[in-house]
């Protein structure tokens, strides 16, 4: 029931671009997007609501497929803030696998 | 906006005994909160959802009587390790989301608890 994400881990130099993909094995309805700094509760970054919503948030954005029960994000012109893990979240309570993003200078 | 309080931020405590964890809503009523485990470098695992003025509805593998949660007003729940164990040392983190919100709303966490049993 727990979505899987994809990769498992990443790292980036500043500037450069990542996708992260969420995929679940039950219909989705809404995704919610989160990052968790190292020891720190999750933050929320964007819930996406219909197939095929995309949604921005600064540099960061998401789109939602609702047929292929699949959801990305996108992270554009990466910062080193934009390090931590992030969690899709389906039924906005059952967390991802999550994705461990390092962004280096 | 909504603020979950979360204490303590962290306990350490000998192995056998027991370790209370307090979730508030402190500017809204919250009728359900979430509980959360994660592990290092792993994802939160709901461990169950408390209900207000209800018993506690577990997931699947979590030892109720080890993991005992009481949601006694609309504004508290607490998770009490019973018994602690080495192996239960792990970050445990509290939700919840406003009532009258619909599926689509967000939740509100807590800082999180990190235990250490040693």
């Amino acid at each position: 029931q727990q979505p899987v994400q994809s990769p498992q881990a990443v790292i980036l130099r500043e500037g450069e671009d990542a996708v992260i993909n969420c995929s679940s094995s039950k219909a989705l309805y809404s995704v919610h997007w989160y990052r968790q700094k190292h020891g720190e509760a999750p933050v929320f970054l964007m819930i996406l609501l219909k197939g095929g919503e995309q949604k921005g948030h600064e540099k960061i954005s998401a789109s939602f497929n609702e047929k292929k029960q699949q959801s990305s994000l996108y992270l554009t012109a990466s910062q080193l803030s934009y390090s931590g893990t992030y969690f899709c979240v389906v039924r906005w309570y059952i967390f991802g696998t999550g994705t461990r993003l390092k962004v280096l200078a | 906006g909504a603020v979950v309080s979360q204490h303590p931020s962290w306990v350490i405590c000998k192995s056998g005994t027991s370790v209370k964890i307090e979730c508030r809503s402190l500017d809204f009523q919250a009728t359900t909160m979430f509980w959360y485990r994660q592990f290092p470098k792993q994802s939160l695992m709901l461990m169950a959802t408390s209900n207000e003025g209800s018993k506690a509805t577990y997931e699947q593998g979590v030892e109720k009587d080890k993991f005992l949660i009481n949601h006694a007003s609309l504004t508290l729940s607490t998770l009490t390790v019973t018994s602690a164990h080495p192996e239960d040392s792990s970050f445990y983190i509290c939700s919840a989301r406003e009532p009258g919100t619909n599926w689509a709303n967000v939740l509100t966490f807590g800082a999180g608890s990190r235990l250490t049993v040693l």
